[in-house]
């Protein structure tokens, strides 16, 4: 089975700029979630999308959004970046199982810079 | 407010000895605790997971503990092999939602 795969690897945009990332998750997975990696804040959550819909989100801006497609695929955008928004950004799909603890496998990440 | 803390940055032992990573958590409600390793520039890879419900589970070289009245886990891995240098993530969820909450991580690193 083919892990998560992620869209692009590496991305340079300017302040004021906007981005689209993309994800695919494994074949079945019906939750991606998405993480913000950087030095002094670490792995941070930004937010869950499970059947098209937003289930839960961590605590960062509105300029931080997201969407999720029938086939499970998922974009994250953000808007006017900022340079705070340099980071790893990691996606992770799990089969999203009803009551059970579930373990969530990543992507390799789109590392951004804003310069 | 930290909820996962890894107290110890970086760890360094011998190839064949035992490593122990330790992590902390103070939210009562996580009960799904995992451990992933992670090299620069990639993403975490999952090593082993826990429910609240066990106190140990094994995986061939990786055995994670958790001790639910001190609120602790610890990942035993033995022995240490110099491909497991890389930094340890301990990430803990409640089952009510999928959103991990990540400690600092600890960089092992496994001298030949």
């Amino acid at each position: 089975k083919a892990g998560v795969t992620q869209t692009p690897r590496y991305l340079i945009k300017t302040r004021g700029q906007q981005v689209t990332l993309s994800c695919s998750p494994i074949s079945g997975h019906r939750s991606v979630s998405w993480y913000q990696q950087t030095p002094g804040q670490g792995l941070q959550f930004l937010f869950e999308y499970f059947s098209e819909t937003q289930r839960n989100k961590g605590n960062f801006p509105g300029r931080f959004s997201g969407r999720q497609f029938s086939n499970s695929r998922s974009e994250m955008n953000v808007s006017t970046l900022e340079l705070g928004d340099s980071a790893l950004y990691l996606c992770a799909s799990s089969p999203a199982r009803e009551g059970l603890g579930e373990t969530q496998y990543f992507g390799p990440g789109t590392r951004l810079l804003v310069l | 407010d930290q909820q996962v803390k890894q107290n110890s940055p970086s760890l360094s032992v011998q190839e064949g000895r035992i490593s122990i990573l330790n992590c902390d958590y103070t939210n009562s409600m996580f009960d799904y605790f995992l451990w992933y390793k992670k090299y620069p520039a990639e993403g975490p890879t999952f090593l082993i997971s826990i429910s609240s419900i066990k106190d140990k589970n094994e995986d061939g070289r990786f055995t994670v503990f958790l001790n639910k009245s001190a609120k602790h886990l610890s990942l035993h891995i033995v022995p240490s092999q110099p491909g497991d240098s890389a930094v340890y993530f301990c990430a803990a969820e409640e089952t009510s939602g999928s959103r991990l909450t990540f400690g600092e991580g600890t960089q092992l690193t496994v001298n030949p």
